[in-house]
């Protein structure tokens, strides 16, 4: 069985740029979360998707944003980038998104704004 | 507002020995929580959770300790291994939500010493 698939791995883009991160959850899971990793900070959430639905929303600006298609693949989009933006970007999936359920992490996106 | 903290940044422990990760809460909210383990380049995987309503739970080599009282709960290890060596986040979550909405700390890095 396939794990979290998360593209690109590495990423560089330049301050005022956009940024579109892919993350392929495990066959039948229905819920993907997205965190951001900072060094000092840990991993912070970014929001949560449920068959299509953004379910749950952290604190991030409105330049962070997602969607999930019907295979519940998802994309996170992050517009008019800062260099404060470099982190790592992981994403979760489980098939509910219930506390039965283990949250399966992806690899994660190294994104290096400059 | 770091409400899940681990105020050890690193832990050396020897081989065979007992490794105590420690993690504080501020949130009185929160009523599971859960231990994940992170080894470089890859996403973090689940080791261990343990409910409001316990204050022990064990799973072989793992032991999680809550003490509700004290907004405190540890990750035992015992015994050590080398390949125990990897970061460890603590992580909370609030009777509304399951595994899709987590609330780190910030990571300990255990190394164990051959």
């Amino acid at each position: 069985k396939a794990g979290v698939t998360q593209t690109p791995r590495y990423l560089i883009k330049t301050r005022g740029q956009q940024v579109t991160l892919s993350c392929s959850p495990i066959s039948g899971h229905r819920s993907v979360s997205w965190y951001q990793q900072t060094p000092g900070q840990g991993l912070q959430f970014l929001f949560e998707y449920f068959s299509e639905t953004q379910r749950n929303k952290g604190n991030f600006p409105g330049r962070f944003s997602g969607r999930q298609f019907s295979n519940s693949r998802s994309e996170m989009n992050v517009s008019t980038l800062e260099l404060g933006d470099s982190a790592l970007y992981l994403c979760a999936s489980s098939l509910e998104g219930d506390r039965g359920n283990e949250a399966f992490f992806g690899q994660g996106t190294r994104l290096t704004v400059v | 507002d770091q409400q899940v903290k681990q105020n050890s940044p690193s832990l050396s422990v020897q081989e065979g020995r007992i490794s105590i990760l420690n993690c504080d809460y501020t949130n009185s909210m929160f009523d599971y929580f859960l231990w994940y383990k992170k080894y470089p380049a890859e996403g973090p995987t689940f080791l261990i959770s343990i409910s409001s309503i316990k204050d022990k739970n064990e799973d072989g080599r793992f032991t999680v300790f809550l003490n509700k009282s004290a907004k405190h709960l540890s990750l035992h290890i015992v015994p050590s291994q080398p390949g125990d060596s990897a970061v460890y986040f603590c992580a909370a979550t609030t009777p509304n939500f399951g595994n899709e909405k987590l609330t780190f700390g910030t990571g300990t890095r255990l190394t164990i010493i051959p």
